[in-house]
C-alpha cells in the first residue's frame, strides 16, 4: 500500500521555525518528485513546494519563497519542509503528496493525512 | 486562475456537473480531487478523463475550450464532498488549484 505519513506540526509563535517530516512507504520513493500542499482551515488548496527525485531542483510558491526549504533523504524514504519566519497566514494543514509527473504536467496521488501548523501568539 | 462554482446541489440519483473555468484550459490537462470532511484530498480524475483504480465509473471528466467538467452520474449521499480542479500553470511554472466546489446531495 502506498502511504505518506506527515509529522512535526503544532502550535508555534510568529517568527519562529518548525520542521515537517513525511515518511513514505509502499513505492520507490527515489523515483518520484514530491510536493507539499497546504490548506488553511475552511479554505482551498495551495501548492507550496516541490523537489525532484534527485534534489536537483526545488520550487516554491511566492508566498513562502525565502522562508521555507524543501529537502528529501532518499535513503530514509523521507521528505522534509523547514519553515522559518512563520506568519499567522501560514496556519494550515500541510499535506505531503507524491507527484505523478509527465512532461509539462503533474498531478498528485496519493496524499498524506496532513499535519496542522498553527502560527499564533 | 481556475474558477469553480462555490456550490452545486443535486438530488440523489441525478447527475452532477462541476465546472472549472480557465483561459484556453482545453489545451491543458486537468485533474480532479475529492475531499470529504476531515479527510485528505483523493484523486478521482487525472489527465482530463482517466479514472484511478478504485474510482467508480460514475465519475468522468471532459475538457474543451475554456471549461473542464467533472461529471458524477447517479449521485449518492457518499459523494458529498468538496471537489477541486488542478492543472499545471505554464505562466508560473507550478501547479494551481481551483477554489473548490461543495457538492451537496439534496
Amino acid at each position: 500500500e502506498v502511504r505518506l505519513v506527515e509529522s512535526g506540526g503544532g502550535l508555534v509563535h510568529p517568527g519562529r521555525s518548525l520542521r515537517l517530516s513525511c515518511a513514505a512507504s509502499g513505492f520507490r520513493f527515489e523515483d518520484h518528485a514530491m510536493h507539499w500542499v497546504r490548506q488553511a482551515p475552511g479554505k482551498g488548496l495551495e501548492w507550496v513546494s516541490s523537489i525532484l527525485w534527485n534534489s536537483a531542483n526545488m520550487h516554491y510558491a511566492d508566498s513562502v519563497k525565502g522562508r521555507f526549504t524543501i529537502s528529501r533523504d532518499n535513503a530514509k524514504d523521507s521528505l522534509y519542509l523547514q519553515m522559518n519566519s512563520l506568519r499567522p497566514e501560514d496556519t494550515a494543514f500541510y499535506y505531503c503528496v507524491r507527484g505523478i509527473t509527465v512532461p509539462g504536467d503533474v498531478w498528485f496521488d496519493p496524499w498524506g493525512q496532513g499535519t496542522l501548523v498553527t502560527v499564533s501568539s | 486562475v481556475l474558477t469553480q462554482p462555490p456550490a452545486v446541489s443535486v438530488a440523489p440519483g441525478q447527475t452532477a456537473s462541476i465546472t472549472c473555468g480557465g483561459d484556453n484550459i482545453g489545451s491543458k490537462s486537468v485533474h480532479w480531487y475529492q475531499q470529504k470532511p476531515g479527510q485528505a484530498p483523493l484523486l478521482v480524475i487525472s489527465d482530463d478523463n482517466d479514472r484511478p483504480s478504485g474510482i467508480p465509473e460514475r465519475f468522468s471528466g471532459s475538457n474543451s475550450g475554456n471549461t473542464a467538467t467533472l461529471t458524477i452520474s447517479r449521485v449518492e449521499a457518499g459523494d458529498e464532498a468538496d471537489y477541486y480542479c488542478q492543472m499545471w500553470d505554464t505562466r508560473f511554472e507550478h501547479p494551481v488549484f481551483g477554489g473548490g466546489t461543495k457538492l451537496t446531495a439534496l
